[in-house]
């Protein structure tokens, strides 16, 4: 089985923090993606990543910032957290011989106060 | 800008009888699909691929008319346990390195 694990449930911030969020998924997968979800908004793709030390945005990359610097790791980084970034935040990897289904980690939620 | 649009319900169905949910998507170029079922507070989980001849996993089965550009997810036989947000999924037109475009699912209430 798949396994993505993202390195907090729940977590509560201070606006201008900086925030690390950690994902790791165990089956080798060469993709990478973080995306938030918010009621009514759906899942929205922030960044993704095809290869070690490749990134690419996108639909909302604004305010932050990713990392994968080995195979089965990506990081998210809020580099000053607002309020507006309070949300749930999920980890996904996938493999082009699984077609690109895509498996997800249990997610992140965070609150900005 | 490419859209995959689904009816968010709620739907509100008694358990054991049929339910059906249609999903469009915009991207004549898509060549994969997929339905998720995602739980309150949960991740969204894989719940079957959808293939152009359509295909079938014990209670549910998936359809794909590429005409018209929809997908269709109809389950049987309801239970309680089905309750949950179906989230129509579909590829880019890139062969899915740029990630999947996601409907804002539909929401089942199985009622007992």
């Amino acid at each position: 089985d798949v396994k993505v694990t993202q390195s907090s449930r729940y977590l509560v911030k201070r606006t201008g923090e900086k925030v690390f969020l950690e994902c790791v998924q165990d089956m080798d997968h060469e993709n990478m993606f973080w995306y938030r979800q918010d009621p009514g908004l759906g899942l929205r793709l922030i960044y993704f990543s095809y290869d070690v030390k490749m990134k690419e945005k996108g639909d909302i990359p604004e305010g932050y910032s990713v990392s994968r610097e080995k195979k089965e790791r990506f990081s998210l980084i809020l580099e000053s957290a607002s309020t507006n970034q309070t949300s749930m935040y999920l980890c996904a990897s996938s493999s082009p011989a699984g077609f690109y289904e895509q498996y997800f980690g249990p997610g992140t939620r965070l609150t900005v106060t | 800008r490419k859209e995959v649009e689904q009816d968010p319900g709620p739907f509100n169905v008694p358990e054991g009888a049929t339910v059906a949910f249609n999903c469009t998507y915009s991207n004549s170029a898509s060549q994969s699909f997929f339905w998720y079922r995602q739980d309150c507070r949960k991740e969204p989980k894989l719940l079957m691929s959808v293939y152009s001849s359509g295909n079938e996993d014990g209670r549910f089965t998936a359809q794909l008319n590429r005409a018209s550009q929809y997908i269709s997810l109809l389950i049987r036989d309801s239970k309680l346990s089905d309750s949950a947000t179906y989230l129509c999924v579909v590829n880019g037109a890139g062969g899915g390195a740029d990630g999947l475009t996601f409907g804002k699912g539909t929401h089942l209430i199985i009622q007992p």
